[in-house]
């Protein structure tokens, strides 16, 4: 059981627009703590897509944006791609685990 | 650039401890602000973190698994090192260690090494 959840699935057509919402609660995402996304291309280590909320590491593509609101956060994937099928994981802090980072249970994103 | 690279053995028996190695590269582990952390993945499923160690030698527990891990560094040899004790099935895996970015309560995996997989089988 992920402190943060995620949808286990979710798909979309190529060219087209999906997000992956990140549901927390008021001891984490809620707390004010940031959020943070990855990109696990399967059979590969998590690749940093998103820090500070909203924030893109150099090289990560404009198509991927992320927002934060109250106890949730979200990441869209615009003009899905054929390479953007992945595990994508969510990932904050939570005040009763100490300095531990908490991870969402992953979401697969398949390219239709 | 800094890269990471596991190592360790790829299988161990139930109850024996585990021993794995960060191999940091392309900084000082006791450069102001440099932070390791391990994180495993048990096959099809989550990311869990395990453990930190900084700079200045403080460290951090995953606190379910605080009482089997150790994690310690080896400046002469930029490398970190994680014990997990009383290995388990359960325990089998993708264990990862990754420099971590960000500071205090917003941090977060900056880079990570590619991985090495333990299975604990008799």
């Amino acid at each position: 059981q992920s402190v943060l959840t995620q949808p286990p699935s979710v798909s979309g057509a190529p060219g087209q627009r999906v997000t992956i919402s990140c549901t927390g609660s008021w001891s984490n995402i809620g707390a004010g703590y940031d959020v943070h996304w990855y990109q696990q291309v399967p059979g590969t280590a998590p690749k940093l897509l998103i820090f500070g909320n909203t924030n893109r590491p150099s090289g990560v593509p404009d198509r991927f944006s992320a927002s934060k609101s109250g106890t949730s956060a979200s990441l869209a994937i615009t003009g899905l791609q054929a390479e953007d099928e992945a595990d994508y994981y969510c990932q904050s802090h939570d005040t009763s685990l100490g300095a531990s980072l908490v991870f969402g249970g992953g979401t697969r994103l398949t390219v239709l | 650039q800094v890269t990471l690279k596991e190592s360790g053995p790829a299988v161990v028996k139930p109850t024996q401890t585990l021993t794995l190695t960060c191999t940091f590269s392309g900084l000082p582990l006791n450069t102001d602000g440099v932070r390791v952390g391990w994180i495993r993945q048990p096959p099809g499923k989550a990311l869990e973190w395990l453990a930190r160690i900084d700079w200045d030698d403080e460290k951090f527990y995953n606190t379910s698994l605080k009482t089997r891990l150790t994690i310690s560094k080896d400046t002469s040899k930029n490398q970190v090192v994680l014990t997990m004790r009383d290995m388990d099935p359960l325990d089998s895996g993708m264990y990862y260690c990754a420099r971590i970015g960000g500071s205090g309560w917003f941090s977060y995996l900056d880079t990570c090494g590619q991985g090495t997989l333990v299975t604990v089988s008799s």
